[in-house]
């Protein structure tokens, strides 16, 4: 039982480079998010997806797209990626008030 | 704007001894969660609560809705307490606003 599952754990990209961060969950729950957490920052909502072909934005959408592929699988794209996005960035799943998170991408753009 | 705050920031204790870490929030919420986030990066959930105090093992977390507060408390702490402890809400049906986090530290 893996739970939420996060792939890479560590990236470097140049800015202007491209790239898509995986997450797939097997508990069977309906929502799932992207968040980015950043120095003396609560984590904050980048994209959700409340059920299997529905994405919405968060609150810090910009320069992020995401994709729902399944139930199972939500990925955050960074089409040109910036400075500005040098984050960890966690994926979690929830049904009703109970949320799982996967470990975390360290992503560094330089 | 930050509609949830945590204190103290950085937390350093001796092995034994017993821990508190706050959390304020701004809006009306009907529960809390506090979650704890590992040194490699995992982040776990401890309690959810919505009034009172709930405990689990060494841990206690308490919650005054109307005095928009509640803290987590560690007895006879240990170093592998050591981790972040966050606290956070749900903001609406999509969404939940975390605080930034209290960094402890428990030496040997």
């Amino acid at each position: 039982n893996a739970g939420v599952t996060q792939t890479p754990k560590f990236q470097v990209l140049k800015t202007g480079q491209s790239m898509t961060l995986q997450c797939a969950q097997d508990m069977n729950h309906n929502s799932m998010y992207w968040y980015r957490q950043d120095p003396g920052m609560g984590l904050r909502l980048i994209y959700y997806s409340a059920s299997e072909g529905t994405t919405d934005k968060g609150e810090v959408p910009n320069g992020y797209n995401v994709s729902r592929l399944n139930k199972r699988e939500f990925s955050l794209r960074l089409e040109s990626a910036a400075p500005s996005q040098t984050s960890v960035y966690f994926c979690a799943s929830s049904i009703q008030r109970l949320a799982a998170f996967g470990s975390g991408t360290r992503l560094t753009v330089v | 704007k930050n509609e949830v705050e945590q204190s103290p920031q950085n937390l350093t204790a001796q092995e034994g001894e017993f821990i508190t870490i706050n959390c304020s929030y701004s809006v009306g919420i009907s529960a809390l969660h506090w979650l704890q986030q590992h040194p490699g990066g995992g982040i776990v959930s401890l309690f959810m609560l919505s009034s009172g105090k709930k405990k689990h093992g060494r841990l206690i977390a308490t919650i005054n809705i109307q005095e928009k507060h509640s803290s987590l408390h560690i007895t006879a702490s240990h170093p592998r307490d050591s981790a972040v402890y966050i606290c956070a809400f749900k903001y609406n049906n999509n969404d939940m606003r975390f605080g930034a986090g209290t960094r402890l530290t428990v030496k040997p």
